[in-house]
């Protein structure tokens, strides 16, 4: 079955500054890339994702990039706000046309930005 | 409609007990999960929902047990429970890939 390692478990960053996330998967067949913000006592939000159809995703502030020889991907923040204060999961899966993929988590990132 | 919801917030429950967890969704997904939290970790699959017909079960105990009674409601019922299945529950649903979530029952079995 599919394995996902993230790296680092903790994250301190400088309000202001970039933080990056790293995951690797084992699969090769895996072809989907989320990942989730969850905040303390809430639930996990998908923040962006990706397919492996495409090497880098934007959205605003967030970022992702895929490297499918390599079989990691990573999520970039930019200009990090408190608000971003949260443990961060990234997933990986395999894309079905009947939505009931499954995905597997990576064991989190627990992200503090010191303002 | 664009959210998960999820019945109890909170649930203790004894170990003789049985009790049924709650989701619902009104955003026309086909497929529905369930997953296990335990504090400082990732969710973990439990079961998966396509098309209301159970597609994956990830070997869970039978003291849990799903049922899809329409497309729109998720439920799971619980019996016999141990103190180590307490928890955060989550359901998700989605309609192509991306998954969404509930807010979650905290189980806890005394």
């Amino acid at each position: 079955g599919e394995n996902v390692e993230q790296h680092p478990s903790t994250l301190s960053v400088q309000e202001g500054d970039s933080a990056v996330i790293k995951c690797t998967y084992s699969d090769s067949a895996s072809n989907y890339f989320p990942w989730y913000k969850q905040e303390l006592g809430k639930r996990p939000q998908l923040i962006i994702d990706i397919r492996s159809n495409v090497g880098e995703k934007k959205d605003q502030r967030i970022a992702v990039t895929l490297n499918k020889t390599a079989k990691h991907f990573s999520l970039h923040i930019t200009e990090t706000q408190p608000e971003d204060s949260a443990v961060y999961f990234c997933a990986a899966g395999s894309i079905s046309n009947f939505g009931n993929e499954k995905l597997t988590f990576g064991t989190g990132t627990r992200l503090t930005i010191i303002p | 409609d664009t959210e998960v919801t999820q019945t109890p917030k909170h649930l203790v429950m004894g170990m003789t007990n049985k009790k049924s967890l709650k989701c619902e969704q009104h955003m026309g997904h086909r497929a529905m999960y369930w997953y296990k939290q335990k504090a400082k970790k990732p969710p973990e699959l439990m079961f998966v929902y396509s098309y209301e017909k159970l597609s994956i079960n990830e070997s869970v105990p039978s003291r849990f047990s799903p049922e899809c009674p329409n497309s729109s409601l998720l439920n799971l019922h619980l019996h016999a429970l141990q103190p180590e299945d307490s928890a955060l529950y989550l359901c998700a649903s989605s309609a192509y890939n991306e998954q969404f979530f509930g807010p979650g029952t905290r189980l806890t079995v005394l």
